[in-house]
């Protein structure tokens, strides 16, 4: 069965690039069929989406997120990552990576599974 | 911005039924997903499509539609489903929305 693994670093210092990638490993991210995402929790509170990417790279962003975000894809590793910049301490979050999954008309989309995620402080 | 609104917290005794509501104004048009999280796991899907329930899943948990609301039933309730709740659709655009989440308390 597919899993997955957040990974990247803990801290960010305020104005720098948030960096993480997620490991997909019981499946192959190019074999299609799925799209791949990141969401996050800020400490405390509820889930918010960032984005998801095919594996042929087209994306899709929260237009509250668009303008810092970029998600890219690696199927060589097997790997996508996510890049957050100019962070301030609001993007102090709990982000997870996903599959995500999609109704036959493909205008509705869920996520399963999740990885466990990853806390990212950022602090000076 | 597209919102779904949840209530806070549910409580419940052990064996009864527990219904979380989750509104929305385009959820006669979009599916809803309901989402479990225990504290310090991620989210693990419970319902999808409305009312499909994933493999693993107990039968306990149901759920339905009904104009802007869907509700999340967990029948006879027990204390490993103490846990938040969120429900999860998307707007006329496809971006996708979560819910604020519901804490369910098994009294």
């Amino acid at each position: 069965q597919v899993q997955l693994q957040e990974s990247g670093p803990g801290l960010v210092k305020p104005s720098q690039t948030l960096s993480l990638t997620c490991t997909v490993s019981g499946g192959s991210i190019s074999s299609g069929g799925y799209y791949w995402s990141w969401i996050r929790q800020h400490p405390g509170k509820g889930l918010e989406w960032i984005g998801y990417i095919y594996y042929s790279g087209s994306t899709y962003y929260n237009p509250s997120l668009k303008s810092r975000v970029t998600i890219s894809v690696d199927t060589s590793k097997n790997q996508f990552s996510l890049k957050l910049s100019s962070v301030t301490a609001a993007d102090t979050a709990v982000y997870y990576c996903a599959r995500v999954l999609s109704s036959g008309s493909g205008t509705s989309h869920w996520f399963d599974p999740w990885g466990q995620g990853t806390l990212v402080t950022v602090s000076s | 911005s597209y919102e779904l609104t949840q209530p806070p917290s549910v409580s419940v005794s052990p064996g009864q039924t527990a219904r979380i509501t989750c509104s929305g104004d385009a959820l006669p048009k979009q599916y809803a997903y309901w989402y479990q999280q225990k504290p310090g796991q991620a989210p693990v899907l419970v319902i999808y499509k409305d009312s499909e329930r994933p493999s693993g899943i107990p039968e306990r948990f149901s759920g339905s539609s009904s104009g802007t609301t869907v509700t999340l039933t967990i029948s006879g309730v027990q204390a490993e489903d103490e846990a938040d709740y969120y429900c999860q659709s998307a707007d006329s655009s496809g971006t996708v929305v979560f819910g604020g989440g519901t804490k369910l308390t098994v009294l």
